[in-house]
């Protein structure tokens, strides 16, 4: 199983709501990732999850709250966004050690902020 | 840091001819180098990476692209183009990040398909 799993593929949430987004591997991968990307724009890193600690914080807005409750799981908690975070969120998982691991992707859900 | 740049943000090419995507380095040590693909609505797979073995990789659906160092490049080619070749192409560097490697990508190469 070479699979990452996103859900749900589309969300449209209002400004005040609170909603998550779910990534799941059984890759036994021990870094998970979560990147954003705006259209015709490359992906851009948001937070780095390595043997289930947070790593990396790209200086994300506090209303992005990553969590990731055990390996295989990660979540991506949303509370009052705003409509310029429209996106799509991508989730990646890889071998937590060696420069050279690629990072496998999952299909992305499309957040739209209305 | 180490960054990546793609020459031409979108290549047209024919159906059955070459395919040559631009991606050049910087870094001053040996970079790892990948090559993903995105297709519209999709996530990014996987096309080949560099890691040092050897300067040619072979990669999935008829890529390949070499390593030359003294150019710092990395060019992504395919000896004939296909219809179902049309997406995004991006380059992208393993970097370290303070406490984790992360993949940075170039803006990306929109290539298309003429039949």
């Amino acid at each position: 199983d070479t699979e990452v799993t996103q859900t749900p593929k589309h969300l449209v949430m209002g400004m005040t709501n609170k909603k998550s987004l779910k990534c799941e591997q059984h890759m036994g991968h021990r870094a998970m990732y979560w990147y954003k990307q705006k259209a015709k724009k490359p992906p851009e890193l948001m937070f780095v999850y390595s043997y289930e600690k947070l790593s990396i914080n790209e200086s994300v807005p506090s209303r992005f709250s990553p969590e990731c409750p055990n390996s295989s799981l990660l979540n991506l908690h949303l509370h009052a966004l705003q409509p310029e975070d429209s996106a799509l969120y991508l989730c990646a998982s890889s071998l937590p050690k060696g420069e050279n691991t690629e990072a496998f992707f999952g299909q992305g859900t499309r957040l739209t902020v209305v | 840091a180490q960054s990546v740049t793609q020459l031409g943000s979108h290549v047209s090419v024919s159906e059955g001819a070459l395919v040559l995507l631009r991606c050049n380095y910087s870094s001053s040590v040996p970079p790892y180098l990948f090559w993903y693909v995105q297709y519209p609505n999709q996530g990014l797979q996987l096309l080949l990476k560099y890691t040092s073995a050897a300067t040619l990789v072979k990669g999935i659906n008829g890529f390949e692209a070499e390593f030359k160092k003294s150019e710092t490049s990395f060019h992504l080619t395919k000896p004939s183009a296909h219809m179902s070749d049309a997406a995004e192409y991006f380059c992208a560097v393993s970097e370290w990040g303070g406490s984790n490697y992360k993949l940075t990508f170039g803006k990306g190469t929109l290539l298309t398909v003429n039949p």
